[in-house]
């Protein structure tokens, strides 16, 4: 286990209040990662982070922002948010080169 | 990104029977990885294939990668309830760390 925790675990919110989810590692690995798990696609990437304060956009990073402004945390924020945010959201952590990622518990957003 | 496809989408088997997921992918690949998440639960990687490789083994897993069909098999032989559960190939292609996933298979063991 390397050490992920996400917060909230769950959060019922209304449409267009912000939202922002953490991910902490314990593991200083440089890489993290933002995914959403919703049925029939699988993980899709949002955004991702090589080092504290680089990031970069993944495939569905619409309405989606980042913040690392240190190895052990990074933010997600969804603006404003909309029901096709309502989904599972998953972070991730890498050390780099050929190796797994480690996955956080996830976070079930529901936007009414 | 290209996303992986795996098939079957879902896989209904006895306790003891074997189970095997395949997963293609389109582009050149430095090794390709297979993770299983339980129901509500987040993604446990199982065992990680190098483009270099051809096969692997880890307990009852096997995995082969052909990087000519680009394509990936995991099997898992003797299987048990507690196998039940959804699998996930992805693929860190050559240009990057990220990993692209496939959409799943979920597998059902029943006893």
């Amino acid at each position: 286990d390397a050490g992920i925790t996400q917060s909230p675990r769950h959060k019922v919110t209304e449409t267009g209040t912000p939202v922002t989810l953490r991910c902490h590692q314990t593991e200083n690995h440089r890489y993290m990662y933002w995914y959403r798990q919703d049925p029939g696609h699988g993980l899709r990437l949002i955004h991702y982070s090589y080092g504290v304060k680089d990031t970069d956009k993944g495939e569905v990073s619409d309405g989606y922002s980042v913040s690392r402004s240190k190895t052990e945390d990074f933010l997600l924020t969804l603006e404003s948010a909309t029901s096709s945010q309502t989904s599972v959201y998953f972070c991730a952590t890498h050390p780099g080169g050929g190796y797994e990622q480690y996955f956080g518990p996830g976070t079930r957003l529901t936007v009414t | 990104s290209q996303q992986g496809e795996e098939d079957p989408q879902a896989l209904s088997i006895q306790e003891g029977e074997n189970a095997t997921m395949n997963c293609s992918y389109k582009t050149s690949i430095n090794n390709l990885q297979w993770y299983r998440q339980n129901s509500g639960r987040g993604l446990v990687h199982l065992i990680l294939i190098r483009s270099n490789e051809r096969e692997k083994h880890s307990g009852r897993l096997r995995v082969t990668l052909d990087t000519s069909k680009k394509s990936s098999s995991l099997l898992i032989t003797a299987s048990r309830a507690a196998d039940t559960a959804s699998y996930f190939c992805a693929f860190q292609e050559t240009s990057g760390s990220r990993l692209t996933f496939g959409e799943g298979t979920q597998l059902t063991v029943n006893p």
